[in-house]
């Protein structure tokens, strides 16, 4: 049973910032929150990780209030190579692995 | 880069027929993982192994069984596939635990007819 819910799916234009907001009301107090993106016929593959505040890279940001209850994978300026499955996972360093739900469809439109 | 190749990329089977799905890693990771996606369903895991030899079962280990004779091998079996067993498999390995960043493969669907 995934941890987390997420919107279904998700369209954007090109060129707009997209945010993507991920419930997870049980998340404990070891637990990370990760974020997979997910091309058609490819495995997921990592975008980001965090535990709390803001984490940014060179693909997206991601941030977490101070409860932790929730989490935003926020894209900046997408692309249509941005349409893709993105999924939320939460879990800690132990030996639990992360449950993938069904993830957010986002469908970028020119 | 790591990099974690599964065998085939497509295979068509019969039903009753066992199968075999190969996935190798090539960065000594510990944890490996075998994962169905079926649409609309998500991405549910079969089994996962921590070590050699060891392996535990993931939420639908049902009609399948799993090998880990060596660190970077880590193969699905199907004893006697079924059509329901129609779907995409992945493959994942991961360094530190088994919450830690996942490398997939890029897949193997298989038909069962």
């Amino acid at each position: 049973l995934a941890k987390t819910t997420q919107p279904i799916s998700m369209d954007s234009y090109e060129g707009q910032e997209v945010n993507i907001t991920c419930s997870h009301n049980n998340i404990a107090t070891n637990d990370y929150i990760t974020w997979y993106q997910q091309f058609p016929s490819q495995g997921p593959r990592f975008i980001i990780q965090g535990y709390k505040t803001k984490v940014t890279n060179e693909v997206a940001s991601l941030f977490i209030p101070a409860d932790r209850k929730s989490s935003t994978l926020s894209l900046p300026r997408v692309s249509l190579s941005d349409t893709a499955v993105y999924y939320c996972l939460v879990g800690d360093e132990g030996n639990t692995p992360l449950v993938f739900g069904k993830g957010t469809r986002l469908s970028v439109i020119a | 880069d790591v990099k974690v190749t599964q065998s085939s990329r497509y295979l068509v089977k019969r039903t009753g027929e066992k199968v075999f799905l190969e996935c190798v890693q090539d960065m000594d990771h510990e944890n490996m993982f075998w994962y169905r996606q079926d649409p609309g369903l998500g991405l549910r895991l079969i089994y996962f192994s921590y070590d050699v030899k060891m392996k535990e079962k993931g939420d639908i280990p049902e009609g399948y069984s799993v090998s880990r004779e060596k660190k970077e091998r880590f193969s699905l079996i199907l004893e006697s596939a079924s059509t329901n067993q129609t779907s995409m498999y992945l493959c994942a390995s991961s360094a530190t635990s088994a919450a830690g960043e996942l490398f997939f493969g890029e897949g193997s669907r298989l038909t069962v007819l």
